[in-house]
């Protein structure tokens, strides 16, 4: 089975932190993804990594950035947390880009006060 | 206006029931669909994908897309309490094909 493990399931950090929120998945793919989940709006793509060192914004990049040093792992850094950036984050990975087939973590809860 | 627009319900049926859940969508340039399952407190599951128009089908679960109307449909026969979840409409184009456009998603709950 896929696994992909966000480290965190639960944060709360106060405005102007700086947040790492970690994701690994161990099944080589070579796709992962940062999303943000909020009620009515959905899931938003924050940034797409196809390759090690490799990124792409999406659709909702503002305040954040991202890291992938390693295939299995991809970070995502909330430099000066801000409130409107409470929110679930998950994270995915695939092994085809081309395919709707994201396998997801459980998500991070993230509460910036 | 949302590229997709998916009713949050939540959507009640009894046991045994057929579910009809639905999504509307703006862009005739999405190919691409899915229906993904999300449980409480956990991350989203694939459990439906189609290319293009047309029905396909896998147990208990049917989906249908129907791009002349921007249409697609999620229908569960036979519900269990255990398909109570939210379910996400996905869809993508097919020249950024990893950018997947989601819905809001629907909320479902089977009563025993």
């Amino acid at each position: 089975d896929v696994k992909v493990t966000q480290s965190s399931r639960y944060l709360v950090k106060r405005t102007g932190e700086k947040v790492f929120l970690e994701c690994v998945q161990d099944m080589d793919h070579e796709n992962m993804f940062w999303y943000r989940q909020d009620p009515g709006l959905g899931l938003r793509l924050i940034y797409f990594s196809y390759d090690v060192k490799m990124k792409e914004k999406g659709d909702i990049p503002e305040g954040y950035s991202v890291s992938r040093e390693k295939k299995e792992r991809f970070s995502l850094i909330l430099e000066s947390a801000s409130t409107n950036q409470t929110s679930m984050y998950l994270c995915a990975s695939s092994q085809f880009a081309n395919t709707g087939e994201l396998f997801f973590g459980e998500g991070s809860r993230l509460t910036v006060l | 206006q949302k590229e997709v627009e998916q009713d949050p319900g939540p959507l009640s049926v009894p046991e045994g029931a057929i579910v009809s859940l639905n999504c509307t969508y703006s862009n005739s340039a999405f190919q691409y669909f899915m229906w993904y399952r999300q449980y409480s407190r956990k991350g989203p599951e694939l459990l439906m994908y189609t290319y293009s128009s047309g029905n396909k089908e896998d147990g208990r679960f049917t989906a249908q897309v129907d791009k002349s109307s921007k249409y697609i449909s999620l229908f569960i026969r036979d519900s269990q309490p255990s398909d109570s979840a939210t379910y996400l409409c996905a869809m993508s184009r097919m020249d950024s094909s990893y950018k997947l456009i989601f819905g809001s998603g629907t909320r479902l709950l089977v009563r025993p």
